[in-house]
């Protein structure tokens, strides 16, 4: 069974630019987690999906950061304009969440470099 | 959030056990115990979660103290594979949330 699944790998970018980072998560899992993830540090959560409604985004910066899951399945993560700050790399998490059991399946992730 | 304490590494030799200490003296009657690894270049992998009874799987063993205060996670012989950042983190079931706190974690280093 294939995993997470993100491109690009890597992205390297002038600040002010935009950004786009696609997620196809596990066949069947109805959750999709997007992450941040800055060096030495843990990945903290950005936006949470499930299905396609965005059920917790408190964490996404609403006013350069965008993000769709259309169909409730591929989901796609944009940064417009990019800044120096959002150099980190960038997680995709799938679940299946059904009787409590939660666990999430990760991504390789997309570094992104703005210079 | 309920936050964990997990040293900042430690290091262990080749087939050797290992025992990662978590410490979450705020933890909640309904917060389950996840631990988390990442290797290095990739995403985190689940490793193990519990409750209140201790756990084992076919990638380690999971022990939580009789208060739920603090937790180890048992690595029984260490691999090379192994080296990574191991994780704790508390999970809220009350409500249905999934969200998950990651802390800086705990980076393992495997000696041959």
């Amino acid at each position: 069974e294939a995993g997470v699944v993100q491109s690009p790998r890597y992205k390297i970018i002038e600040k002010k630019q935009p950004v786009a980072f696609w997620c196809n998560p596990i066949s069947g899992h109805n959750t999709l987690y997007w992450y941040l993830q800055n060096l030495g540090q843990g990945p903290e959560l950005l936006i949470r999906y499930e299905n396609e409604e965005a059920v917790d985004d408190s964490q996404l910066p609403k006013d350069r950061f965008s993000a769709e899951r259309l169909k409730g399945v591929d989901s796609t993560l944009k940064i417009q304009p990019a800044e120096l700050g959002d150099s980190a790399v960038y997680l995709c998490a799938s679940s299946f969440i059904s009787g409590g059991r939660s666990e999430q399946f990760f991504g390789p992730g997309t570094r992104l470099t703005v210079l | 959030d309920a936050k964990t304490t997990q040293p900042n590494s430690m290091e262990s030799n080749e087939e050797e056990p290992v025992h990662l200490p978590c410490n979450h003296s705020t933890i909640s009657g309904t917060d389950y115990i996840h631990w988390y690894r990442q290797l290095p270049s990739q995403g985190p992998e689940y490793v193990i979660h519990g409750l209140t009874s201790n756990v084992n799987n076919r990638m380690a063993s999971l022990a939580i103290a009789e208060d739920r205060k603090s937790s180890t996670l048992i690595l029984h012989r260490a691999t090379l594979r192994d080296a990574a950042v191991y994780y704790c983190i508390l999970r809220d079931a009350q409500g249905g949330s999934e969200k998950l706190v990651f802390g800086k974690g705990t980076k393992l280093t495997v000696n041959p």
